[in-house]
């Protein structure tokens, strides 16, 4: 069945360091991806999305590029900040299927000054 | 500004009690979906409902019912709360059927079941 594997985490980092979260994922079909974020204390908002192979999905210094031949989506940040500290879960869709999001574990992420 | 608006943060609820969870958004969606967050496990999806009235099982339904009477509305049942039902749960809207736009979701519903 289709599904979505994250690394694990959490991930620490130093302000200013740089971010790469990696995430792949398995779907019979094709489907688009997301990067969503979830700050403390709160639900889940979108951070970038991508529909087709090879598009690059950006938001607030973040990126990840969909990669059809390595079945890969991964997050990249050139220089995280303290408020960066989050979870972040990748995801996948599929078209046909009421727009049903298939999560991946989900992926800490704690910036310290 | 878009909204999903589950109905509390916080509850604790004991064994065997019946628990409400409610979901409202503003957005007139089609799509309206209930995951819960457990850690390690990432979301996981127990019913969603594409239209008033309509539902789907999603990967873990078992011992949850949902309740959609009006497009802006969707409920989640716990029949009979158990302790491994305590969890974080999320409500979540998206337009569209098959559409592949974002899906918005709500701050969570955090449950302790005692």
């Amino acid at each position: 069945g289709d599904s979505v594997t994250q690394m694990e985490g959490p991930v620490t980092l130093s302000e200013e360091a740089f971010l790469t979260i990696n995430c792949t994922y398995t779907a019979t079909g094709y489907p688009s991806l997301f990067w969503y974020v979830q700050y403390p204390g709160e639900g889940l908002q979108l951070l970038l999305k991508a529909t087709k192979a090879d598009d690059k999905g950006s938001n607030k210094g973040f990126e990840a590029t969909y990669r059809k031949e390595t079945t890969s989506f991964h997050l990249e940040k050139g220089s995280v900040q303290v408020s960066d500290s989050a979870v972040y879960f990748c995801a996948l869709s599929i078209s046909g299927g009421y727009n049903k999001l298939i999560f991946g574990a989900g992926t800490r992420l704690a910036v310290h000054p | 500004d878009v909204k999903v608006t589950q109905s509390s943060r916080y509850l604790v609820k004991r064994t065997g009690e019946k628990v409400f969870l409610e979901c409202v958004q503003d957005m007139d969606h089609e799509n309206m979906f209930w995951y819960r967050q457990d850690p390690g496990l990432g979301l996981r999806l127990i019913y969603f409902s594409y239209d008033v009235k309509m539902k789907e099982k999603g990967d873990i339904p078992e011992g949850y019912s949902v309740s959609r009477e009006k497009k802006e509305r969707f409920s989640l049942i716990l029949e009979s709360a158990s302790t491994n039902q305590t969890s974080m749960y999320l409500c979540a809207s998206s337009p569209d059927r098959g559409s592949l736009t974002e899906a918005f979701f709500g701050q969570g519903t955090r449950l302790t079941v005692v």
